[in-house]
């Protein structure tokens, strides 16, 4: 199986920070990375697919970069409402895997 | 409005069976590929399970082969997950997910069910 490593796997920040969250896999998945967001209690929220993809209704101040192994989730100025607990997933293969997560608290 | 609506779960002891469900509304079910995911309380997502359209390819993660099973009834919009042989390690909120065909990378997850608590304990 496709193993995920994310860092860092906490975070302190505060409003208006720019944060960057690394999402790296244990073999090459061309892209097929999505993220994830979510808050205490509640269901995951797709944020971007196709590693930079963003998904429809989610902010711009959300990105995503990467390629091969190594990937990139950025917030470039972050809101309260980001946050969160935020997770990468693979799926270039059909056995799906998710990171470890990587929760933004403020600081 | 895409909809899944997870039941089913609850207390159960060790070694016990439970089969989760999830209703599907707001698109066209037999078309979309389906995932049940868990989280363990206070844990990370973890995948479980994933079927075809029409179910002729299925996939689990380790942890669960030979001792889970996902199903579907495209007739009636509708995705399983029948539990067997429970340990108290299985004890997580499980959600039912809907996987989104992009032509370029693949299958990925766009929307989520609220989730079903299963606790496995005596």
């Amino acid at each position: 199986d496709i193993q995920m490593t994310q860092s860092p796997s906490s975070l302190s920040a505060s409003v208006g920070d720019r944060v960057t969250i690394t999402c790296r896999a244990s073999q090459g998945i061309s892209n097929s990375l999505a993220w994830y967001q979510q808050k205490p209690g509640k269901a995951p929220k797709l944020l971007l697919y196709a590693a930079s993809r963003l998904e429809s209704g989610v902010p711009s101040r959300f990105s995503g970069s990467g390629s091969g192994t190594d990937y990139t989730l950025t917030i470039s100025s972050l809101q309260p409402e980001d946050f969160a607990t935020y997770y990468c997933q693979q799926y270039y293969s059909t056995r799906f895997t998710f990171g470890p997560g990587t929760k933004v608290d403020i600081k | 409005e895409v909809q899944l609506v997870e039941s089913g779960g609850g207390l159960v002891q060790p070694g016990g069976s439970l089969r989760l469900s999830c209703a599907a509304s707001g698109f066209t079910f037999s078309s979309y590929w389906m995932s049940w995911v868990r989280q363990a309380p206070g844990k990370g997502l973890e995948w479980v399970a994933n079927i075809k359209q029409d179910g002729s390819e299925k996939y689990y993660v380790d942890s669960v082969k030979g001792r889970f099973t996902i199903s579907r009834d495209n007739a009636k919009n509708s995705l399983y997950l029948q539990m067997n042989s429970l340990r108290a390690e299985d004890t997580a909120v499980y959600y039912c997910a809907r996987a989104y065909y992009d032509i370029l990378t693949g299958y990925y997850i766009d929307y989520w069910g609220q989730g079903t608590l299963v606790t496995v304990s005596s």
